[in-house]
């Protein structure tokens, strides 16, 4: 059965730095990992995808990385803003258009 | 994208009474599923919803307590029934759109007294 473990769970940070989310999983079979961000009380807004058989993702200040062999992935945070603040949560796939196994996520902290 | 419209947002209710939440998608999909999402833990999934079949609901989450809808490609519901404080959760829906990239209703919040 498919774990996924993320550390740390909380991370508090000053506004600029740059930081690294981790994320791992048991089974390397995955199709694809996911980087979702929630906010309090809202629902999952996806962050980034990275299909198994690339490297990594990037979009904006963001860059996921992947090594399926290994079971990890980092989700790099450039230069953090009060505004980054929220969990994150990494999430694997087994398959095309299949349900997702989360990791249990790193509530983040940027304080201004 | 696709967007996920669920309703209600959040809703209080009574020890043994039961909920159905909605979710409309914008688009058809072939498979919609559903998350419970306790309090201070991650997101675990109740079931598959397929249409025109039975739903495939993951081990701990059985039909009689989470029943659940899917009458066409945009449209599902999932009830909660005979409900109890531990039962205190966000439900929420998704699907998987281009790319595989998943896509989430905003949830609905539960609390049960």
């Amino acid at each position: 059965k498919q774990e996924v473990t993320q550390i740390p769970a909380a991370l508090s940070v000053p506004e600029g730095e740059n930081l690294v989310l981790n994320c791992s999983f048991t089974d390397s079979a995955i199709y694809n990992l996911q980087w979702f961000r929630q906010d309090p009380g809202k629902g999952l807004t996806s962050l980034l995808l990275i299909q198994s058989s690339q490297r990594e993702q990037t979009s904006g200040r963001l860059n996921a990385s992947l090594d399926k062999s290994s079971g990890r992935s980092t989700l790099y945070i450039a230069a953090s803003q009060p505004g980054d603040s929220a969990t994150y949560l990494c999430a694997v796939s087994p398959g095309s258009a299949r349900q997702l196994t989360f990791g249990s996520g790193t509530q983040l902290t940027v304080l201004p | 994208s696709a967007v996920i419209s669920q309703k209600p947002s959040r809703d209080i209710c009574q020890r043994g009474t039961s909920l159905t939440i909605q979710c409309q998608v914008d688009s058809q999909v072939t498979m919609m599923f559903w998350y419970r999402q306790q309090p201070g833990q991650s997101l675990t999934l109740i079931a598959t919803a397929n249409q025109g079949s039975e739903a495939t609901y993951e081990s701990g989450f059985v039909i009689d307590k989470f029943p659940i809808s899917r009458p066409n490609l945009t449209f599902s519901t999932l009830t909660v029934s005979n409900m109890s404080p531990e039962d205190s959760s966000i439900y929420l829906c998704s699907v998987s759109g281009a790319k595989n990239i998943q896509y989430f209703g905003a949830g609905t919040r539960l609390s049960v007294l």
